[in-house]
């Protein structure tokens, strides 16, 4: 079974631009979690989608959004960026409301100049 | 605030002694409790769960949960240097089931 996929890896944007993150989970899988993650920073919760519903969300300003498609993919998206904004941003994918283990993607490594 | 405590470390091993990391909580009626070990760069993965009170064994690796403390442990026996990594604790409290984070161990295994 295939693993949780995002695209891209890497990205490099500069500030005030917008970014668009993706995450395909796992077969079957129907919620999908976003987190950032700076250097020596825990997860940072950003939202959690189920069945395209938006069902929690963390304490992030709303330039920092989220969707889910029919298919359960997921995308984030993040507009006026700043510098701040550098960090890991990780997708996970679970079997049911984030009731069950979460299984992560490799991540998207954006970088803000 | 529901709450999940780690001792950042770093936490130092001598490589083939027993690892041990702790993890509290504050939300009294959590069910379920997750250890990850996250590589320097690299997304967190799944180590073990486990869901009621006592151990759970799996290779070199046991989670002890203990309810009426709140706290959950993961040992590590045998540790390599392998195993040096962050090792983030999670639990899903029970008002809902959004995971709710600690910060991480760091583990170094000296050899």
């Amino acid at each position: 079974k295939a693993g949780v996929t995002q695209t891209p890896r890497y990205l490099i944007k500069t500030r005030g631009q917008q970014v668009t993150l993706s995450c395909s989970p796992i077969s079957g899988h129907r919620s999908v979690s976003w987190y950032q993650q700076t250097p020596g920073q825990g997860l940072q919760f950003l939202f959690e989608y189920f069945s395209e519903t938006q069902r929690n969300k963390g304490n992030f300003p709303g330039r920092f959004s989220g969707r889910q498609f029919s298919n359960s993919r997921s995308e984030m998206n993040v507009s006026t960026l700043e510098l701040g904004d550098s960090a890991l941003y990780l997708c996970a994918s679970s079997g049911l409301a984030g009731e069950d283990e979460q299984f992560f993607g490799p991540g998207t490594r954006l970088t803000v100049l | 605030q529901k709450e999940v405590e780690q001792n950042s470390g770093p936490l130092s091993v001598p490589e083939g002694a027993i690892a041990s990391l702790n993890c509290t909580y504050s939300d009294r009626g959590s069910q379920s409790f997750f250890w990850y070990r996250q590589y320097s760069g690299k997304s967190p993965e799944l180590i073990m769960f486990i869901y009621s009170n006592g151990d759970k064994e799996d290779g070199r690796f046991t989670a002890q949960l203990n309810k009426a403390s709140q706290y959950v442990s993961l040992l590590i026996r045998d540790s390599q240097p392998s195993d040096s990594a962050t090792y983030l604790c999670a639990v899903i409290p029970g008002s809902n089931y959004q995971l709710i984070w600690g910060a991480g161990t760091k583990l170094i295994i000296k050899p």
